[in-house]
């Protein structure tokens, strides 16, 4: 079976412009999880989608980042307009929720170049 | 947020030898999970512990919950190269997964 897959594995872009990253979670599943790498803050929640309804965003750093869910199968995760400090890998990850542990499998993350 | 506090932040040691990293908390999670993450890639889950006391043993890769469920470790006997990467810890209290910041570990031959 595929894993979560992520698309761009890398993105260079300068200060200003948009960008969107994709995710597509593992079939079956209902929860997917936005997160934000760096070395400073380690991994960091973004946003939570349970059934493809935004459960919680309290995470997103800014109203320049923005997630959407329009089916099961697919999500994105725009950030417009860029800046320098949104340099980070991003993961997306899903889970099937509720289920006693909440396990999560993660795709293989964009590392995001904002110069 | 609850907190996990992991240690060390770096570990260097050579192949063979064995290592405990851990992971600590001032909060009670419902069950905790161990990752492990390589250069380039997402973390991939090793070991999930649920009840307090628990011990679980993946090849050379023993995994303990604390009696509190606020603490776990991880004991690697005679590392080896391929052990090299981030290991995370995540507590679970719900939905969300809060986790650690990682032990680097770097096995040298």
């Amino acid at each position: 079976d595929a894993g979560v897959i992520q698309s761009p594995r890398h993105e260079v872009t300068e200060m200003g412009q948009e960008v969107t990253l994709r995710c597509k979670p593992i079939s079956g599943h209902n929860s997917l999880f936005w997160y934000r790498q760096t070395m400073m803050r380690g991994l960091e929640l973004l946003i939570y989608f349970n059934n493809n309804v935004p459960i919680d965003d309290s995470g997103m750093p800014e109203d320049r980042f923005s997630a959407k869910m329009p089916n099961a199968s697919f999500s994105t995760l725009k950030i417009q307009p860029s800046e320098p400090r949104d340099s980070a890998v991003y993961f997306c990850a899903s889970s099937l929720a509720p289920t006693g542990t909440y396990e999560q499998y993660f795709g293989p993350g964009t590392r995001l170049t904002v110069t | 947020t609850q907190l996990l506090e992991q240690s060390p932040q770096f570990l260097s040691i050579q192949e063979g030898e064995n290592l405990t990293v851990y992971c600590n908390s001032s909060s009670v999670f419902s069950s905790l999970q161990w990752y492990r993450q390589e250069p380039g890639e997402g973390p991939v889950l090793l070991v999930t512990v649920v009840t307090g006391g628990e011990v679980k043993k993946l090849k050379r890769l023993t995994f303990q919950f604390g009696d509190a469920r606020k603490d776990s470790s991880l004991h690697i006997t005679a590392a080896q190269p391929g052990d090299t990467g981030l290991y995370l810890c995540a507590g679970n209290s719900g939905y969300a997964l809060n986790f650690g910041k990682g032990t680097s570990l770097l096995v040298t031959p």
